[in-house]
C-alpha cells in the first residue's frame, strides 16, 4: 500500500545519455512534484504539475522535463545528462486544497542519479 | 522501514508568540541526521535547521530551535517570536546514509 513510489532507486548512467524516473502515487492527489536534492541536503522544486497546471522553476534546464500520462503518475526525463545533473531526485503528491494552496505533501523515496 | 511522523497537520500561532511542531521518527540506526525544511506559498523548500544524532546539544538558528530527544526519537521545532513570514508548510526529515524520509508536513499560519 506504498503511497508515492518512484523507480528506479538508483541510476548510474553515462554522460550525454537520456533516461527517465518514474513516479506513481495512489493517493488520489491532483498534484504532483519533482524535487532535486543536491549533496547538501538543499531541497529544489523542479515542477509541480496537475491536469490544469505545469509550473516549471525557471532555473530547471530544459533538457528536465516531465511527462503525465495519467494523473496518477509524473516521469521525469531528463536528455542529455552532464555531470552536475548527479543527484537525489524525489518525487511528492499532494491533494488541492479548496484555496489553491499546497496542501500536505507525500514524497517518495527518492532516486538517486549518479552521472559519470 | 524508517518512517517519519508529524502529528499535527495543522498550526495556528499568534504573531510575536512561540509554537512548537511536533516529529517523531522511527529507527534502528544511532548516527544519523534530523531536517526541519520549510515551503512557503512559493513552494521552494528552505532548510531550516539540522541536528546531527551524536550531538547531544540541540541545535539552534536564531529564533529556531530544536527539542532532540534521541532516547524518545522525537525532534520538534520550536519557532520563538513568529513573524508573518514564517507561515508556511514545515517538513521533518530523517536521513541515514544518504536515505531521507519525509514527514507529511505541518502547515502553520500566523496571525497578526
Amino acid at each position: 500500500d506504498t503511497a508515492v513510489s518512484q523507480t528506479p532507486k538508483y541510476l548510474v548512467t553515462q554522460m550525454g545519455n537520456d533516461k527517465s524516473i518514474k513516479c506513481e502515487q495512489n493517493l488520489g492527489h491532483d498534484t504532483m512534484y519533482w524535487y532535486k536534492q543536491d549533496s547538501k541536503k538543499f531541497l529544489k522544486i523542479m515542477f509541480s504539475y496537475n491536469n490544469k497546471e505545469l509550473i516549471i522553476n525557471e532555473t530547471v534546464p530544459n533538457r528536465f522535463s516531465p511527462k503525465s500520462p495519467d494523473k496518477a503518475h509524473l516521469n521525469l526525463h531528463i536528455n542529455s545528462l552532464e555531470l552536475g545533473d548527479s543527484a537525489v531526485y524525489f518525487c511528492a503528491s499532494s491533494q488541492d486544497s479548496l484555496a489553491g494552496a499546497p496542501d500536505t505533501q507525500y514524497f517518495g523515496p527518492g532516486t538517486r542519479l549518479t552521472v559519470l | 522501514a524508517q518512517t517519519v511522523t508529524q502529528s499535527q497537520p495543522e498550526m495556528s500561532v499568534q504573531e510575536a508568540e512561540t509554537v512548537t511542531l511536533s516529529c517523531t521518527y522511527d529507527t534502528s540506526e544511532s548516527d544519523y541526521y534530523l531536517f526541519w525544511y520549510k515551503q512557503p506559498p512559493s513552494r521552494q523548500m528552505i532548510l531550516v535547521i539540522r541536528q546531527e544524532a551524536y550531538k547531544q546539544q540541540n541545535a539552534t538558528e536564531n529564533r529556531f530551535s530544536v527539542n532532540f530527544q534521541k532516547a524518545a526519537k522525537s525532534f520538534s521545532l520550536k519557532i520563538s517570536d513568529s513573524q508573518l513570514g514564517d507561515a508556511a508548510m514545515y517538513f521533518c526529515a530523517y536521513d541515514y546514509n544518504n536515505d531521507m524520509r519525509f514527514g507529511a508536513g505541518t502547515r502553520l499560519t500566523v496571525k497578526p
